[in-house]
């Protein structure tokens, strides 16, 4: 069965501090998402990511996130400066054309 | 654009007592997918059931069973004789055909002893 594996399970932050949620893909998947899950509310889509470079953006996804596929495996989330709201379970998901699988989920926490 | 309904924001059952989650789509895909996701207290997404849009059978798995209606655009989910270990929210999603994935609301079940 193919996993998407997500690093670290959770992480606690203090506010203001960056943040990067590491995911790493199924090797022949082309598409990456990321979600977000505030406590109790539904999960939400943050961002997808095709042929190295954002296909599509929310209205979440401002200036204060970036996404990168570093070195070709990992699929990265960078919170440059963050904000007790962005306390969250976050959701790396990729996509092989017919299927998406997610990983386990990274609960960040921001103090 | 698809959207996902899932007008059940909490059910509350009794043990072995049979619960059914609603989810009703929308979408102008002809191919498209729809599944089911648990997602226990500790907040992984469980993944339950994949269908596509070409795919109308029932589908029963222990005591889940699965009803896909595309003439209504339902996929609801039914567990049979529930039990304590069955609390959770559940999400329904699809995917469209460009791969675009949109959850419900999901819905919270609460089973008690």
């Amino acid at each position: 069965e193919p996993e998407v594996t997500q690093t670290p399970s959770h992480q606690v932050t203090q506010m203001g501090q960056e943040v990067i949620l590491r995911c790493v893909p199924i090797s022949n998947h082309l598409y990456f998402y990321w979600y977000r899950q505030i406590l109790g509310q539904k999960v939400e889509f943050l961002v997808s990511f095709y042929n190295n470079e954002i296909s599509e953006k929310s209205e979440i996804f401002d200036d204060q996130f970036s996404v990168e596929r570093p070195d070709g495996s990992n699929f990265t989330l960078k919170i440059r400066s963050t904000k007790l709201e962005d306390s969250a379970m976050y959701f790396c998901a990729s996509h092989g054309g017919t299927e998406a699988f997610f990983g386990q989920g990274t609960r960040l926490t921001v103090v | 654009a698809q959207k996902v309904t899932q007008a059940q924001t909490e059910i509350s059952v009794v043990e072995k007592e049979d619960v059914t989650l609603d989810c009703v789509y929308e979408t102008r895909d002809t191919t498209y997918y729809l599944f089911w996701y648990k997602q226990p207290p500790s907040g992984e997404l469980v993944f339950l059931i994949r269908r596509n849009s070409f795919d109308e059978q029932n589908e029963i798995s222990g005591r889940y069973s699965w009803n896909f209606q595309k003439s209504t655009s339902s996929f609801n989910f039914t567990i049979t004789a529930s039990q304590v270990v069955d609390s959770a929210v559940y999400f329904c999603r699809t995917t469209d055909s460009w791969g675009k994935l949109q959850f419900g609301a999901g819905t919270q079940v609460v089973v008690t002893p």
